[in-house]
């Protein structure tokens, strides 16, 4: 099974702060690298697929980068909505696997 | 839009067996792969399983292999998850979620069902 690697688990940041979220695999996946947004008590939510493509109807301050094993999910701007757990996932073989997610707080 | 409606909470003793339904409207099922993601309280996402339309079957995670069994019933539009010989590691949220094979990754997700396995 691919193992994927969050960092930070959590962090704390302010309204308008930049946040990055990396996700580290252990073998290589190409683009085959997702990221969702869930909050307390509600479903995940698809944000960027195949690394770097936003979702429509996702702002534009979310964005994504990576390939290989290496990836990031930035928030150019935080906002008070955005505020909430998020997780990787990789699609590039079975069984898929998920990032044990990284926790957004408000400072 | 596609929208998944999931059944309601359930409680099993240890050892029973599960069947978590998810009704599909605005697409067809025939249409969409449908998979199915829980989550343990507290815990991060874990994938069990879903349909492959490459090789027209459904694919298990090794891990509930022998334990899970997801169909679909395309005259109601409705697909189940049944878990058997539950522990209570398996309580969780179980969520069905359409899976696009197109962009690889998984798109449209129900409310999720609350399994409670509890002596």
């Amino acid at each position: 099974d691919i193992q994927m690697t969050q960092s930070p688990s959590s962090l704390s940041a302010s309204v308008g702060d930049r946040v990055t979220i990396t996700c580290r695999t252990s073998h290589t996946i190409s683009s085959y690298l997702n990221w969702y947004q869930q909050k307390p008590g509600k479903a995940p939510k698809l944000l960027i697929y195949a690394a770097s493509s936003l979702l429509s109807g996702v702002p534009s301050t979310f964005s994504g980068s990576g390939s290989g094993t290496d990836f990031t999910l930035t928030i150019s701007s935080l906002q008070p909505e955005d505020f909430a757990t998020y997780y990787c996932q990789q699609t590039y073989s079975t069984p898929q696997t998920f990032g044990q997610g990284t926790k957004v707080e408000i400072k | 839009q596609v929208q998944l409606v999931q059944s309601g909470a359930e409680v099993k003793k240890p050892g029973a067996s599960v069947k978590v339904s998810c009704k599909v409207s605005g697409y067809t099922l025939t249409e969409l792969s449908m998979h199915w993601v829980r989550q343990a309280p507290g815990k991060g996402l874990e994938w069990m399983g879903g349909f492959d339309p490459e090789d027209g079957e459904t694919i298990y995670a090794q891990k509930f292999q022998g334990r899970v069994t997801m169909t679909e019933d395309t005259s109601t539009d409705t697909a189940y998850m049944e878990l058997s010989s539950l522990r209570s590691e398996d309580t969780a949220v179980y969520y069905c979620a359409t899976y696009d094979n197109i962009v690889g990754a998984t798109h449209y997700w129900g409310q999720g069902t609350l399994v409670t396995v509890s002596s």
